[in-house]
């Protein structure tokens, strides 16, 4: 069955950066998109990232272009978010979900990210 | 980026109700948008794709409508396990966008 473990997140200072992981089993990794998608605490779903079949085309949501940067590994079965210069607002849970074209099918169960001094 | 506006953003309802949830976009999105439920502590979950197509497994009382920029999705009775928070998401555009969620709460 298709699972999506995320893990890296944790306590980190404003404008100190993080990598976070997501390892993929159970499907093709190399024939979907990936997605991030995070979740600050009480507050709605945001988009944040995704990252074509073979890494070639990607897109941000605005408020972290050019601070955060999605990437996978597909020999290892492996969606990354890096994320720099982090402030207090991008505290949220992190999500990694598989795309399809019309969806996002399969999501992890998420990692827990807390920018606080 | 497009804005997706859903409302109500939370209803009290009962079990066996019929409910209708209402998700606006900013600009036309033809059938491009998708449904999730998320109960507390839990990753959301798909329900319906392309608007109106059921994702497997997900009960039949679960339908979508809609097209352009307007689209509902209703629960035809309402059962304890659909207490839930619901977002639809356009995928119509990058970057792609949540409306702002619907909370189905217990009367």
């Amino acid at each position: 069955q298709v699972q999506l473990v995320e893990s890296g997140g944790g306590v980190v200072q404003p404008g100190r950066s993080l990598r976070l992981s997501c390892a993929a089993s159970g499907f093709t990794f190399s024939s979907h998109g990936m997605h991030w998608v995070r979740q600050a605490p009480g507050k709605g779903l945001e988009w944040v990232a995704v990252t074509s079949k073979d890494g070639n085309n990607k897109y941000y949501e605005d408020s972290v272009k050019g601070r955060f940067t999605i990437s996978r590994d597909n020999s290892k079965n492996t969606l990354y978010l890096q994320m720099n210069s982090l402030g207090v607002e991008d505290t949220a849970v992190y999500y990694c979900a598989r795309g399809n074209w019309n969806s996002l099918g399969y999501w992890g169960q998420g990692t827990l990210v807390t920018v606080s001094s | 980026a497009i804005q997706l506006t859903q409302s109500p953003s939370s209803l009290s309802a009962s079990v066996g109700d019929r409910v209708t949830i209402t998700c606006r976009a900013s600009q036309g999105i033809s059938s491009a948008l998708a449904w999730y439920q998320q109960t507390p502590g839990k990753a959301p979950q798909l329900l319906i794709y392309d608007a109106s197509s059921l994702e497997n497994g997900v009960p039949s009382r679960f339908s979508g409508s809609g097209s352009g920029t307007d689209f509902t999705l209703t629960i035809s009775s309402l059962k304890p396990e659909d207490f839930a928070t619901y977002y639809c998401q356009q995928f119509k555009n990058y970057p792609l966008t949540f409306g702002g969620g619907t909370k189905v709460e217990i009367k």
